[in-house]
């Protein structure tokens, strides 16, 4: 049991649609981190949010919109998305930024069509 | 470029076999993770190395970080079918306040 839990486990979604993925950590921890994992591709670092302030963006497209009204959870928007887009997105927490172990939820997975 | 290069890519080995993998960086690592994913699923931290030199052991899975802090390995002792799944080391780099991923090695255990 991670302690991190991520709702949908699975989305299907049109271009058109807006959505959000939920991210609840039990953990304590004061930083969350969004990841998209795509086939073939390495993890890649989505956002950073340290005590509930965004202090990475890593040139993610504004069709992506994170929110953290709180250092428990973890929120990510999404407005007309394009299908490059599908992959796994993965939420994880840690006790402070950067240097201490992450941990992980589940994932997401989700689909554009 | 790739801070953190991860080897082989991917690996098939008979149930029973032992096998290596490592992970390598130009830059001096502040602390090195290794993590377990299965397909489709999030990432389950195995173990976490911050000193040159150290080893720790978990069950039948041992990571090892050279006196350099540059590379790790991790090496798994008669495999299982159990060990199957996608192998990422992480780690942050030393003046960078950033964690990396390596692009993760495929390892399938054939029974």
């Amino acid at each position: 049991e991670t302690g991190v839990t991520q709702t949908p486990r699975h989305l299907v979604m049109g271009m058109t649609n807006k959505k959000s993925l939920k991210c609840e950590q039990h953990l304590g921890h004061n930083a969350m981190y969004w990841y998209k994992q795509s086939a073939k591709k390495p993890l890649e670092l989505m956002f950073v949010y340290s005590l509930e302030e965004r202090v990475e963006n890593n040139s993610v497209p504004s069709r992506f919109s994170p929110e953290c009204p709180n250092s428990s959870h973890l929120f990510l928007h999404l407005h007309t998305l394009q299908p490059e887009d599908s992959a796994l997105y993965l939420c994880a927490s840690s006790f402070r930024r950067s240097t201490d172990t992450q941990y992980f939820g589940p994932g997401t997975r989700l689909t554009v069509l | 470029s790739q801070e953190l290069e991860q080897s082989p890519q991917s690996l098939i080995v008979q149930e029973g076999k032992n096998l290596t993998i490592n992970c390598t960086s130009s830059k001096t690592l502040y602390g090195l993770y290794w993590y377990k994913q299965k397909y489709g699923e999030g990432l389950i931290f195995l173990m976490m190395l911050q000193k040159g030199g150290e080893e720790k052991s978990h069950e039948k899975i041992t990571a090892k970080l050279d006196e350099k802090k540059q590379q790790s390995s991790l090496h798994i002792t008669a495999s299982q079918p159990s060990h199957a799944g996608i192998y990422l080391c992480g780690a942050v780099l030393y003046n960078f306040n950033k964690f990396y991923f390596g692009s993760g090695t495929k390892l399938n255990v054939k029974p």
